[in-house]
């Protein structure tokens, strides 16, 4: 298993901002991931954080919105940047156990006003 | 694109009675696995199946694994007020990058 500190839990932010959420592993991991869950909803994979390299995006997620920096195998951010109203959701950063299995921080409750 | 058909996304039962839901895809996973999230927290990963039929048991949950490894159910027992919650489904790709694609979720409810 894998513990995964994320923060900040919550916030709330201004339209037009950026916040920069980050993800810490209690251990090191090659691929790091990133969803989005909106309200009420399943979770949408925005991308993979690879160390070395550059995150790999998934479809309707670009990197000028959603840059993401991955310094070292324990550790990423992800970063909302422009915030707008439907940018309010859940965010959660993700590593994947031995057998397939995902193991999630607690997630960042994002509420843009 | 590889997708997950959950069903039923809202189920709301009484105290005692008994539940099954549903994961389908006309795609193969590696394997699949059920997650159960409360508000406020992240997913906690019930359970991961590999093998095609597999079946697992987790107290009053079973969970099978289609033979073509396309498919899988939840099957809940005796429900209580502490199984409510919201319920995924994900499958791992078996080709390419490896990610999970996610259901759409079954929010259960159970009504004392």
């Amino acid at each position: 298993s894998a513990v995964i500190s994320q923060k900040p839990s919550r916030d709330i932010c201004q339209r037009g901002t950026s916040l920069t959420i980050q993800c810490q592993v209690d251990s090191q991991v090659t691929m790091m991931f990133w969803y989005r869950q909106q309200p009420g909803q399943s979770l949408t994979l925005i991308a993979t954080a690879n160390q070395g390299s550059e995150a790999t995006y998934e479809s309707g997620f670009v990197i000028d919105k959603f840059p993401i920096s991955r310094p070292n195998l324990t550790f990423s951010t992800l970063t909302v940047s422009n915030m707008s109203p439907e940018d309010s959701s859940i965010y959660l950063c993700s590593v994947l156990g031995g057998i397939g299995g995902a193991f999630f921080g607690q997630g960042t409750r994002l509420t843009v006003v | 694109t590889q997708l997950l058909e959950q069903s039923p996304q809202f189920l709301s039962i009484q105290e005692g009675e008994n539940l099954t839901v549903y994961c389908n895809s006309s795609s193969v996973f590696s394997s699949l696995q059920w997650y159960r999230q409360e508000p406020g927290e992240g997913p906690v990963l019930l359970v991961t199946v590999v093998t095609g039929g597999e079946v697992k048991k987790l107290k009053r949950l079973t969970f099978q694994f289609g033979d073509a490894r396309k498919d899988s159910s939840l099957h809940i027992t005796a429900a209580q007020t502490g199984d409510t919650g919201l319920y995924l489904c994900a499958g791992l790709s078996i080709q390419g990058a490896q990610k999970l694609v996610f259901g759409q979720g079954t929010r259960l409810t159970i009504n004392p």
